[in-house]
């Protein structure tokens, strides 16, 4: 019975290139949430999806970032032409429903040199 | 826009005491609050739910309250062990699409 699953567990990029994050809900859920988290800040929502749809956005950048959640295989969010200050934790969140418990995965931990 | 405010921001207490955490949020249209561990380097781990039209939440040593219309909840953790020793988040889901926002957390260390 996993849980909710992410990787890579650490990427390393250069300055300009693309990073590709994956993320696998918990069996049964259909509801997926991205954050990302700082050294010394919170975590911080950046978008919120179930399947095929975006429901909310609003917690992510408007260039360079995107997420998906396919019919089938995991949610992607993709950072094209990292710059340094993209360099985090990036967490995913499932829950079964609306307003529903999260459960989180482990994180990607991006590092952009 | 919802705030979610955590008091303390780091506390450090001897092996078997009880302690309390606070945790505040601007906004009382919530439809639940969760509090969360994170050990460094990790992910969040679930520790319990409440949802809006619920006042507690028990499991083993933690109990957490919620008195939505004065905006807070406490973690009250009982006979603090070692292994407690990590951040605890809070967050609440609200507005038309649930998003969640989380406090800073409270990073708590006990010492042996």
């Amino acid at each position: 019975n996993a849980g909710v699953m992410q990787n890579p567990r650490h990427l390393v990029r250069r300055r300009g290139q693309e990073a590709r994050l994956r993320c696998s809900p918990m069996k049964g859920h259909s509801h997926v949430y991205w954050y990302r988290q700082l050294p010394e800040e919170g975590l911080k929502f950046m978008v919120y999806l179930q399947k095929e749809n975006i429901i909310d956005e609003s917690g992510m950048p408007k260039e360079r970032f995107s997420a998906e959640f396919p019919k089938e295989g995991p949610s992607i969010l993709r950072i094209q032409q990292v710059v340094r200050g993209d360099s985090a934790a990036y967490f995913c969140a499932s829950s079964l429903k609306d307003a529903h418990e999260q459960f989180f995965g482990p994180g990607t931990r991006l590092t952009v040199l | 826009k919802q705030e979610v405010t955590q008091i303390p921001a780091a506390l450090s207490v001897p092996e078997g005491e009880n302690l309390v955490l606070n945790c505040s949020f601007t906004d009382s249209a919530i439809y639940n609050l969760q509090w969360f561990r994170q050990d460094p380097g990790k992910g969040l781990t679930s520790l319990l739910l409440i949802q809006s039209s619920q006042r507690e939440q028990t499991s083993g040593r933690l109990n957490a309250s919620l008195d939505k219309s004065s905006g807070r909840s406490t973690l009250y953790i009982a006979a603090s062990q070692p292994g407690d020793s990590a951040t605890y988040l809070c967050a609440v889901q609200s507005g038309g699409s649930y998003i969640p926002t989380f406090g800073r957390g409270t990073s708590l260390i006990v010492h042996p």
